[in-house]
């Protein structure tokens, strides 16, 4: 079973929509959590990190669950330039591994 | 802001070849990472580093060897370049238990 699993998508939506991601995860000793936004052919950006009771950053939210070992991210009212791949990260109680999912791609429509 | 150089954007080199990617970050983190990122197979671990001189595989470091001598700067090395490691090489650094910086990545051919 792979640490961390993702939709691979596509997700394709119009402009102003509301989105969600879901990111399960399988080792419980899992630690940290983010979520990334890599553009074509850039480098992956730390979009949130993601905190046990869930936050917010403007139109993204991103959520938390232990129990069910899985996290989200839910992006309000999409805009053109939301359109990316997201990947969702986790770290270990190490400290120093980290895992990906391979990442879900979200495709803004006008 | 953290910066995450990669020396080289774009790299063509041919089958044989010894081949250097260099990495240097400018925020005295402890940790450092060499990935390789190819489509549908996602971002693979080659190497990772928790300090100066120190190194410990990941998934996938055949092929590949390290270099860490100074904190900022942690090298990859391509012993043998060969035509399946063309790919892109991602650097990341960061602190323990914070998230990963990268660097902006090299496109690497081996033809």
């Amino acid at each position: 079973r792979k640490e961390v699993e993702q939709d691979p998508g596509p997700f394709n939506v119009p402009e102003g929509a509301t989105v969600a991601f879901n990111c399960t995860y399988s080792n419980s000793a899992s630690q940290s959590f983010f979520w990334y936004r890599q553009d074509c052919r850039k480098e992956p950006k730390l979009l949130m990190s993601v905190y046990s009771s869930g936050n917010e950053d403007g139109r993204f939210t991103a959520q938390l669950n232990r129990a069910s070992q899985y996290i989200s991210l839910l992006i309000r009212d999409s805009k053109l330039s939301d359109s990316a791949t997201y990947l969702c990260v986790v770290n270990r109680k190490s400290g120093n591994q980290f895992y990906f999912g391979t990442g879900t791609s979200l495709t803004v429509i006008p | 802001d953290v910066k995450v150089t990669q020396s080289s954007r774009y790299l063509v080199k041919r089958t044989g070849e010894k081949v250097f990617l260099e990495c240097v970050q400018d925020m005295d983190h402890e940790n450092m990472f060499w990935y390789r990122q190819d489509p549908g197979l996602g971002l693979r671990l080659i190497y990772f580093s928790y300090d100066v001189k120190m190194k410990e595989k990941g998934d996938i470091p055949e092929g590949y060897s390290v270099s860490r001598e100074k904190k900022e700067r942690f090298s990859l090395i391509l012993e043998s370049a060969s035509t399946n490691q063309t790919s892109m090489y991602l650097c990341a650094s960061s602190l323990r238990f914070s998230p990963l910086h990268f660097g902006n990545g090299t496109r690497l051919t081996v033809t």
